[in-house]
């Protein structure tokens, strides 16, 4: 079973900081690496996807970061609002079959 | 359909007794999988469907779990004899092909053994 680790495990910053969450993998024969955010009591929703041959991906305020080498994902979260307030979890996947999840950051951001 | 369906939203079921869970994948999408996840903690794979057949099953805990996709489309994850540990929520997610394209989850059933 693949190890992923997720630093921090819990965040509080006040709006409009910028944050980096971190993920490491012990693998680095990854196939891709996929971001979700968590609401309390809710499912998964995808926030970025970065395939293997990729370094960065951008959507909006974020900014997702892969390096295959050292085995690390961060995700930048630029201006951070209220409603980015959930749990973050990255999912490397190394067979594109199966892919697994760390334990997640839970991030508040205080208005 | 335009996301991952599933039901029932919530289930209670007593110690011993048997519980279906359902997931309905986006249309076309050819894998399928399931995954559990405990209180506070990150989801952890089940099984995984390409079509209907069943590739990869390691994550099941125990053989009172049994999964089936037997039209390659819905899929039913069974739970035989459910015990107080199986209390958790269960994650459906499907991808286009081998999850090149990423993955879309189910809002989950949550379960929750009495």
């Amino acid at each position: 079973k693949q190890e992923v680790t997720q630093i921090p495990a819990a965040l509080s910053v006040p709006e409009g900081e910028n944050l980096v969450l971190n993920c490491s993998f012990t693998d680095s024969a990854i196939y891709n690496l996929q971001w979700f955010r968590q609401d309390p009591g809710k499912g998964l929703t995808s926030l970025l996807l970065i395939q293997s041959s990729q370094r960065e991906q951008t959507s909006g305020r974020l900014n997702a970061s892969l390096d295959k080498s050292s085995g690390r994902s961060t995700l930048y979260i630029a201006a951070s609002q209220p409603g980015d307030s959930a749990t973050y979890l990255c999912a490397p996947a190394f067979t594109g079959n199966q892919f697994y999840f760390g334990t997640g950051t839970s991030l508040t951001v205080i208005p | 359909g335009a996301g991952v369906s599933q039901s029932p939203r919530y289930k209670v079921a007593k110690r011993g007794q048997d519980v279906a869970l359902r997931c309905d994948p986006i249309s076309g999408h050819v894998s399928l999988f399931w995954y559990q996840q405990a209180l506070g903690q990150g989801p952890e794979f089940l099984t995984y469907f390409q079509n209907e057949a069943q590739l990869d099953k390691s994550g099941l805990p125990s053989d009172r779990f049994f999964a089936e996709r037997p039209e390659g489309s819905v899929s039913t994850l069974k739970i035989q004899r459910t015990q107080q540990e199986d209390s958790a929520v269960y994650l459906c997610a499907s991808s286009l092909a081998s999850g090149a394209y990423g993955y879309t989850f189910g809002s989950g059933t949550r379960l929750t053994v009495v």
